[in-house]
């Protein structure tokens, strides 16, 4: 079945320095969504990427998805202790036509920011 | 007051009981989810609805069940629980726009199942 793959588990920075996450899909995704969990908290929507190479920014937040749509990243610039959390990539189950709600999450990259 | 509540939020049970988790929601959405959360597993699709009588079975139904008793509250029974199942319970919802467009989940706080 479809696999998510979520590099690297866990990331250990420091304030002010840059922190990215990878993920790749063992198949093509129609679209990869982001989510970040906070400590003790639930996964909150961050972004929906669709298109072969695109490129979104929120503030220090830059997520890509790749040209063949199987990998797709998110990149930090200058973490700040609120940045702590879990970061997941997540792709829709099958083909996706009926419901992108139907999810394959990638394992999560753990990030902790020490000040 | 959370859109999306989860009851209960902590619970400790025993092999072999029976345990349900419930999830009602303000939004107004129509579709809602059942995830399951484990360390280094990300999170897993247990079952979902599109509506109160759509019930589909998700990655790992196996030792679950559902009951989708008004558009706004879905519940995920254990039969009989087992330690395996011990995890975070999350569930999520979204509405038929979101869902078929940027696939936005809206997730319940959380319910932290411990079998011994």
């Amino acid at each position: 079945g479809q696999q998510v793959m979520q590099i690297p588990q866990y990331q250990h920075v420091q304030e002010g320095e840059d922190f990215t996450t990878y993920c790749n899909s063992s198949t093509t995704l129609s679209n990869i969504q982001w989510y970040k969990q906070r400590p003790g908290g639930h996964p909150v929507f961050l972004i929906q990427l669709v298109k072969s190479g695109e490129v979104k920014k929120q503030k220090r937040l830059t997520f890509q998805f790749g040209e063949a749509k199987k990998n797709s990243s998110l990149h930090i610039t200058a973490t700040q202790t609120t940045d702590v959390g879990t970061y997941f990539c997540a792709g829709p189950q099958g083909a996706g036509g009926t419901s992108y709600g139907k999810l394959t999450f990638g394992q999560g990259t753990i990030l902790t920011v020490h000040p | 007051d959370a859109d999306v509540t989860q009851t209960p939020r902590n619970r400790i049970t025993k092999t072999g009981k029976r345990i349900m988790l419930e999830c009602s929601q303000t939004k107004g959405h129509d579709r809602m989810y059942w995830y399951r959360q484990d360390p280094g597993l990300g999170l897993r699709l247990i079952y979902y609805s599109f509506d109160v009588k759509d019930i589909n079975k998700g990655e790992i139904s196996d030792g679950y069940s559902v009951s989708r008793q008004a558009q706004a509250k879905f519940s995920l029974s254990l039969e009989s629980a087992i330690p395996n199942q011990t995890a975070l319970y999350f569930c999520a919802t979204s509405d038929f726009w979101a869902d078929r467009h940027t696939g936005e989940l809206f997730f319940g706080e959380g319910s932290r199942l411990t079998v011994l």
